[in-house]
């Protein structure tokens, strides 16, 4: 079946400092891959996707690379904010017309301090 | 602005009593989820449905239950039969069949036990 490992948290950084947070992943064929962000009481929030190999998705500073040698979709960022610290939630998609669910990551805890 | 509004915010729920979670998008989405969020443990699939009138089970079902009698609105009902229900339960719509589609997020619904 279908998973999605993330690394453990909680994850403590100090503002300005550089981010990963790892994920792979294990599916058949080629996934979608999808990044979520999760602020305190709030739901989930679309942070970014790449659909196919090699593809990078990027948004307010986050980068992540599907490498499908890897399988992986780490997500990156050169430089926290405090307003960052959130619950980061790695996800996949299978592929194929009948797709409609998302597996989820476990998520990782991420408090950025100034 | 489209979105997905979910109420109440906080619901308690008494021993032997069901109660029921409201979920309406205005995205014109044809697929609804429904998951369950407890800390630690990602988010989990309860029900989704794809179109009006149909509905399926997702990983966690038992001592739930859902309908989708309109396009905007996919109601999930927390029966008795599901002996620990206190979550975070968040609602979740998407375009439509196929991969790469991200699913949107409602703000949740903190259910506790009274």
């Amino acid at each position: 079946g279908n998973s999605v490992t993330q690394m453990e948290g909680p994850v403590t950084l100090s503002e300005e400092a550089f981010l990963t947070i790892n994920c792979t992943y294990t599916a058949t064929g080629y996934p979608s891959l999808f990044w979520y962000v999760q602020y305190p009481g709030e739901g989930l929030q679309l942070l970014l996707k790449a659909t196919k190999a090699d593809d990078k998705g990027s948004n307010k500073g986050f980068e992540a690379t599907y490498r499908k040698e890897t399988t992986s979709f780490h997500l990156e960022k050169g430089s926290v904010q405090v307003s960052d610290s959130a619950v980061y939630f790695c996800a996949l998609s299978p592929p194929g017309a009948g797709s409609y669910q998302l597996t989820f990551g476990k998520g990782t805890k991420l408090s950025v301090i100034p | 602005d489209g979105g997905i509004t979910q109420s109440p915010k906080y619901l308690f729920r008494k021993e032997g009593q069901n109660v029921t979670l409201s979920c309406e998008q205005n995205l014109n989405h044809d697929a609804m989820y429904w998951y369950r969020q407890d800390p630690g443990q990602g988010l989990r699939l309860i029900y989704y449905s794809q179109i009006v009138n149909d509905f399926q089970k997702g990983d966690i079902a038992e001592g739930y239950s859902v309908s989708r009698e309109k396009k905007e609105s996919f109601p999930l009902t927390v029966t008795s039969a599901q002996k620990n229900p206190t979550a975070f339960y968040l609602c979740a719509s998407s375009i439509g069949r196929g991969g790469g589609q991200p699913q949107h997020f409602g703000d949740g619904t903190r259910l506790s036990i009274l």
